[in-house]
């Protein structure tokens, strides 16, 4: 099974700054099977990046995702309000793991 | 546009199998994607639980493979979960979603259903 290692486990920042997520994989996963979620309390994940790189629909580009092999991130370039959540990485190799997940915070 | 609505107890006694149901509306389930089963317990991340094709092929979590049947009901345009003896680990809120497998991700969510597990 593939381990998704997601750092940091809290990021506090203020809007407008930029966030950097990381997700790192315990061994090699294909790009095109790495995808980021938003989740919000009491609501269901959405999907922001699939592909590693590429958005969802809808998705605002503030949003990229970029990475390969065992490293992945997130980047949020300018924070919004609605942006303070959890974030979680996701692979789908043979079998669908998750990362631990984000709480990015506002400062 | 494409929904999906989870229903089944809210409430499960330990040792007796879990079921649920998700309904698919805005999309027929025979016209292809993968379909799946993803559970959150209360403050913790996300789990797949397992996936399934309109043809009924189905992949499970390895950790939940000897519990999990996933089945799919073309008829009726939804998809099923049982998970059998079930322990206050398994209390958590059940998702189900469509999977896209060309890049594989969880593109549409439903609200997810909380499921206890306490006699």
């Amino acid at each position: 099974e593939i381990v998704l290692t997601q750092s940091p486990g809290t990021l506090s920042l203020s809007p407008g700054e930029r966030a950097t997520l990381s997700c790192r994989a315990s061994q090699s996963v294909s790009s095109s099977y790495l995808a980021w979620y938003q989740q919000k309390p009491g609501q269901a994940p959405r999907l922001l990046i699939y592909g590693a790189s590429s958005r969802a629909t809808g998705i605002p580009d503030r949003f990229s995702g970029s990475g390969s092999g065992t490293d992945f991130t997130l980047t949020i370039s300018r924070l919004e309000p609605e942006d303070f959540a959890v974030y979680y990485c996701q692979q789908y190799g043979s079998s669908a793991t998750f990362g631990q997940g984000t709480k990015l915070e506002i400062k | 546009q494409v929904q999906l609505q989870e229903s089944g107890p809210g409430l499960v006694k330990p040792s007796e199998t879990l079921s649920l149901t998700c309904a698919v509306s805005g999309y027929s389930i025979s016209s292809g994607y993968y379909w799946g089963w993803i559970r959150q317990p209360p403050g913790k991340g996300l789990e797949w639980i397992g996936s399934i094709y309109h043809s009924g092929s189905t992949y499970y979590n390895p950790s939940l493979k000897s519990r999990v049947t996933i089945s799919v009901d073309t008829s009726k345009n939804q998809f099923s979960l049982k998970l059998s003896s079930v322990t206050a680990a398994d209390t958590a809120v059940y998702y189900c979603a469509r999977l896209t497998m060309v890049t594989p991700a969880f593109d549409i969510w439903g609200q997810g259903t909380m499921v206890t597990v306490s006699s």
